[in-house]
């Protein structure tokens, strides 16, 4: 059974400072990688897709890694700004066309003005 | 281009009632997701369906059902609330094909309080 686990389940930085947030799943036969924001209360927000053959994908501050051997992925943030507070949450697909996600408990940032 | 949205946003119900919760997809997409989300449990996937077909289920009890129009909007009605059916029940869609996966976009949710 695939399980995805978050650490640490919460991180408070001050505003500028550069952070990973880590992501591990047990089981590397994964379809792709996402990671998704959430802020409290509300619907989540795409951040970045990885495909099983993709090493990484960036976009803007953001920089996501997946080692799909170690059952790994990274979330790299840079010069993290107060707006970057929120819930960041990776998820795994297991095969094509399942629409189905696997979700891990989530890391909770706080970046401090 | 609107994003998904969920009707209602906000939903009370007492136990032993049932609920109906409204999802629609961005415009093209076909294939929309459910989840429900809890504190302590986190996200778990409900089910997916793609081209009015439900090609995927969690594990959930047969309590919790859906359904995909011809115009790709779906429906999760939940018979015989429980306290424990408290919770954000989120729905996504996404441009997945019959070859290939997509991003899922999620709608805001709808948050179900059962008293």
């Amino acid at each position: 059974k695939q399980e995805v686990t978050q650490i640490p389940a919460a991180l408070s930085v001050p505003e500028g400072e550069n952070l990973v947030l880590n992501c591990s799943f047990t089981d590397s036969a994964i379809y792709n990688l996402q990671w998704f924001r959430q802020d409290p209360g509300k619907g989540l927000t795409s951040l970045l897709l990885i495909q099983s053959s993709q090493r990484e994908q960036t976009s803007g501050r953001l920089n996501a890694s997946l080692d799909k051997s170690s059952g790994r992925s990274t979330l790299y943030i840079a010069a993290s700004q107060p707006g970057d507070s929120a819930t960041y949450l990776c998820a795994v697909e297991l095969a094509s066309n399942t629409g189905k996600l696997i979700f891990g408990q989530g890391t909770t940032l706080q970046v401090k003005p | 281009k609107a994003g998904v949205t969920q009707t209602p946003r906000y939903l009370i119900k007492t136990r032993g009632q049932q609920v109906t919760l409204s999802c629609s997809p961005i415009s093209g997409h076909r294939s929309v997701s459910w989840y429900q989300q809890t504190p302590g449990q986190g996200l778990q996937f409900l089910f997916e369906y793609f081209s009015e077909t439900q090609r995927n289920k969690g594990n959930f009890p047969g309590r919790f059902s859906g359904r995909q129009f011809s115009n790709s909007r779906s429906e999760m009605n939940v018979s015989t609330l429980e306290l424990g059916d408290s919770a954000l029940y989120l729905c996504a869609s996404s441009l997945t094909t019959s070859a290939s996966t997509d991003t899922q976009y999620f709608g805001p949710g709808t948050r179900l309080t059962v008293l």
